[in-house]
């Protein structure tokens, strides 16, 4: 069975700094591409980042290009997310996801950004 | 940046097609992917690559894509169908981007 478990939200004050982890079981995760999604409470969902299969491709979304990182460790079966200048308004849901035909998704972690 | 537009909102009665639109520029070129996201949950893949359904979708859900605009059509909708639905794609530099979703009501 396919898990993907965050890890590694909670409160955190504004231009503070937060790593999340993703830990996958199930599937051969060094295969797959994967992802970062979030979604601020009561709002949609946004794609923010994604990383290749061996970690040298990745793509940012505008909002959050410069302060986000991605990486993986295919070794720990694990896709990191390093959020840093952290603003109010990035407090939300944070996914780890593979979409595509073969879908995987976590259940999310919160983060919190607030004085 | 590339931005996918859906309605906010659909409604529709039960047994009847709910039909939810996705306009993007790139769309032409690019697969649609649609999911449902019930509340408090994560999303599930319901459409991949403009029409094709995942293992255990029920095949009241299709999808279609002509030119900018993807549909994701539900036939004999249910009330178990309520739910947010996103169209997902990607642009042509290949950064990828989720429809700001549509709320669909059955009732």
């Amino acid at each position: 069975e396919v898990h993907l478990v965050e890890s590694g939200g909670g409160l955190v004050q504004p231009g503070g700094s937060l790593r999340l982890s993703c830990a996958a079981s199930g599937f051969t995760f060094n295969r797959f591409w994967m992802h970062w999604v979030r979604q601020a409470p009561g709002k949609g969902l946004v794609w923010l980042s994604r990383i290749s299969i061996n970690g040298s491709i990745t793509n940012y979304a505008d909002s959050v290009k410069g302060r986000f990182t991605i990486s993986r460790d295919n070794a720990k079966n694990t896709v990191y997310l390093q959020m840093s200048s952290l603003r109010v308004e990035d407090t939300a849901v944070y996914y780890c996801a593979s979409p595509g035909p073969i879908d995987y998704w976590g259940q999310g972690t919160l983060v919190t950004v607030s004085s | 940046s590339y931005e996918l537009t859906q309605p906010p909102s659909v409604s529709v009665s039960p047994g009847q097609t709910a039909r939810i639109t996705c306009s993007g520029d790139a769309l032409p070129e690019k697969y649609a992917y649609w999911y449902q996201q019930k509340s408090g949950q994560a999303p599930a893949l319901v459409i991949y690559e403009d029409n094709k359904r995942p293992s255990g979708i029920p095949e009241r859900f299709s999808g279609s894509s002509s030119g900018t605009v993807a549909t994701l059509a539900i036939s004999g909708a249910q009330v178990d169908d309520e739910a947010d639905y996103y169209c997902y794609s990607t642009d042509s530099s290949g950064i990828e981007v989720f429809g700001g979703g549509t709320k669909l009501t059955v009732l």
